[in-house]
């Protein structure tokens, strides 16, 4: 296990309605990128944070949002749910100046949108 | 980043070594090679990385030709246990911690 966990496990909501998802980063880490994984593909990069400011963001629109906390714990928000947004979310985190700045994944949020 | 190829899936016999390859003929001079698996329904989990040597960690050894175009994750002994997903990376070590994930390469790692 990576010392990353996300809240909550697993969520169904409607479409139209607004989440929030939360990641704890692994001790030390200072950056957390976020990833959306739709069945049966790769993850897509969503953005990334770093000393509490957006740093990099991919091709999702702006209604995905996030924040990033003094102790480095992040969330995600998205407001408006589609029903193309039924995905496996991930976070990951990293340390920027680290050696390798390899990403430490967590074990992601399943979201349901009906 | 630079775009990868790998095969959809393959097949590997527990206790055999897996050679998963990965081409990546546009890669650039400041481009890193990495590789992370995703066991199903679980997070990416990172093996290894390298930039022009061969490197070998705990997990896996990392071939990478001298021109840089193709590379070749090996698995020594391959258990059940890496049945997985494997993506194979390339990114700059500079500007930013984005992972452009492909498909992968789905590996079954029969007893």
């Amino acid at each position: 296990e990576t010392g990353v966990t996300q809240s909550p496990t697993h969520l169904i909501k409607t479409r139209g309605q607004q989440v929030t998802l939360r990641c704890s980063s692994q001790s030390g880490h200072n950056t957390v990128s976020w990833y959306q994984q739709a069945l049966g593909q790769g993850p897509q990069f969503i953005f990334q944070y770093y000393r509490e400011e957006e740093n990099g963001r991919g091709n999702f629109p702006p209604r995905f949002s996030g924040l990033q906390f003094p102790n480095y714990s992040s969330e995600l928000n998205v407001n408006a749910l589609e029903l193309d947004d039924s995905a496996l979310y991930l976070c990951a985190s990293s340390l920027v100046g680290g050696r390798a700045r390899e990403q430490y994944f967590g074990p992601g949020t399943r979201l349901t949108v009906t | 980043d630079a775009k990868t190829t790998q095969p959809t899936s393959m097949d590997c016999a527990e206790g055999r070594a897996a050679n998963l390859p990965c081409n990546h003929s546009t890669i650039s001079g400041n481009e890193y090679v990495y590789w992370y698996r995703q066991i199903h329904s679980q997070g990416p989990q990172y093996i290894i990385h390298g930039l022009k040597n061969n490197e070998t960690n705990e997990m896996a050894s990392l071939i990478i030709t001298e021109d840089r175009k193709s590379s070749t994750l090996i698995l020594p002994h391959a258990t059940l246990r890496d049945t997985a997903v494997y993506y194979c990376i390339v990114r700059a070590r500079v500007g930013g911690d984005k992972l452009s994930f492909g498909a992968g390469t789905t590996v079954t790692v029969r007893a």
